[in-house]
């Protein structure tokens, strides 16, 4: 499975937008790209997810590099209720339904 | 319509006892997977199965065993605990061709 990197925490301020990155240079093709978060005491939910281009729904946006090594969830306006631990998560949709969890990013939302 | 069931939310075990996690749910999907989370970690598959009487290893399966006999179903066995799989337990679904999982409050277990 191809890696993703993440910074291991970061903060915002209440009410600003934040960008969580997520580098990811090896890969394929046909690895989708994908963001769950883990609220504190919960199960992961889905965020969004895309392939080549930027993305949105009601929770997030998604914006990918043009060379798909590296994208970027964006939260137009935190709110306390945020803050989690956001994960980014490559898949082949050509395989099998495994998802591979790594480390994540642990969003702290600032009042 | 509950989305992903566990049961039960807690539990004690001792040393070499064996139990079983229930996941059960209801919205007909393919796919289902276990996972376990120690504290400060990332999630870890330990089994997951892409239908009814199909499953397959995830990262970390050894001590565990599972069984796929309905579409809804899909418990985990812990075989003999150990203190080191002290943990919560995470169980997913998703349906076929569609790429959002869904999961379980998770169950969270202690072996002393």
């Amino acid at each position: 499975d191809a890696k993703t990197t993440q910074p291991n925490s970061m903060e915002s301020n209440e009410e600003e937008p934040v960008h969580l990155p997520c580098n990811h240079s090896t890969i394929s093709g046909t690895d989708y790209i994908h963001w769950y978060r883990q609220l504190p005491s919960q199960g992961p939910e889905y965020v969004i997810h895309g392939l080549t281009s930027n993305v949105n729904n009601r929770m997030a946006s998604l914006a990918i590099a043009e060379d798909r090594k590296s994208s970027t969830l964006i939260l137009h306006r935190a709110t306390l209720r945020d803050a989690a631990v956001y994960y980014c998560i490559l898949r082949d949709v050509r395989g099998d339904d495994k998802i591979i969890f790594g480390k994540g990013t642990r969003l702290h939302i600032l009042p | 319509n509950a989305g992903v069931t566990q049961t039960p939310k807690f539990q004690v075990l001792k040393t070499g006892q064996s139990m079983t996690l229930q996941c059960a749910q209801d919205m007909n999907h393919e796919y289902m997977s276990w996972y376990r989370q120690d504290p400060g970690m990332g999630l870890r598959l330990i089994h997951y199965s892409v239908g009814a009487g199909i499953t397959d290893q995830g990262e970390v399966p050894n001590g565990y065993n599972v069984s796929r006999s309905t579409t809804e179903d899909f418990p985990l066995r812990l075989l003999s605990a150990a203190p080191s799989q002290t943990s919560v337990y995470f169980c997913a679904s998703r349906r076929a061709g569609r790429t959002e999982a869904f999961f379980g409050q998770g169950t969270r277990l202690t072996v002393v």
